[in-house]
């Protein structure tokens, strides 16, 4: 059956330390991925997209890479801070466009 | 500003009563959806609708009607609503081309008694 797991519930780091978040996936075969952050009691709210023929992708400190040999995306932030404190959700888009697939999440606590 | 708007925020209802969650987005987009969010269990599609009078089922359709009469409006009816229907329910939209990104409103959290 088809599934998405991101690494671990919840990852805690320390301030300046880079924050490495894994999603995993089975039996699908994406166009691309997303990443998206949420905070409590709010809306997610888009981040990063890579294509599957794209390796890797940046925007400021932020960092993903997609490997569809190994079905995973890896997702960096650098110089973490605590106001990176939040959960981080991939989403595998299932059917162009039609179908955004969701990880349970990563919920990141950067500790000053 | 762009942005999607849900309607209400919270709301505390009983078994059975048909309650409607509203979502209207400003951007002019296409594509619209709802998830639900749960423990353990993430985000989950309800319905997604692509354009005007285009609907379809996401993976958790059951006990969940849609409409979308005009393209800004895409509203969620309960007909009936149960007590697992209790979550943290989403709209969100896109312009719809492939690769777009979604935009989330804020959540409307139903509590079913």
């Amino acid at each position: 059956s088809q599934k998405i797991e991101q690494n671990s519930e919840a990852l805690n780091i320390q301030e300046g330390k880079t924050a490495t978040l894994t999603c995993n996936y089975t039996n699908y075969s994406p166009a691309y991925l997303q990443w998206y952050r949420q905070d409590p009691g709010r809306g997610p709210v888009f981040l990063l997209l890579i294509r599957e023929n794209e390796k890797e992708k940046r925007k400021e400190r932020l960092k993903v890479t997609f490997d569809t040999t190994l079905k995973q995306s890896l997702f960096h932030i650098t110089a973490s801070q605590p106001a990176d404190s939040a959960t981080y959700l991939c989403a595998l888009d299932n059917n162009y466009g039609q179908n955004f697939v969701f990880g349970p999440g990563t919920r990141l606590s950067v500790l000053p | 500003e762009a942005q999607v708007t849900q309607n209400p925020r919270y709301l505390i209802t009983v078994t059975g009563k048909k309650l409607t969650v509203t979502c209207s987005q400003n951007m002019n987009h296409e594509y619209m959806s709802w998830y639900r969010q749960d423990p353990g269990l993430g985000l989950r599609q309800i319905y997604y609708s692509m354009n005007v009078e285009v609907t379809d089922k996401g993976d958790v359709p059951e006990g969940y009607k849609v409409s979308r009469k005009e393209k800004r409006n895409f509203p969620l009816i309960l007909e009936s609503p149960s007590p697992n229907q209790t979550s943290l329910y989403f709209c969100a939209s896109s312009s719809g081309q492939g690769a777009g990104e979604l935009f989330f409103g804020e959540g409307s959290r139903l509590t079913v008694l």
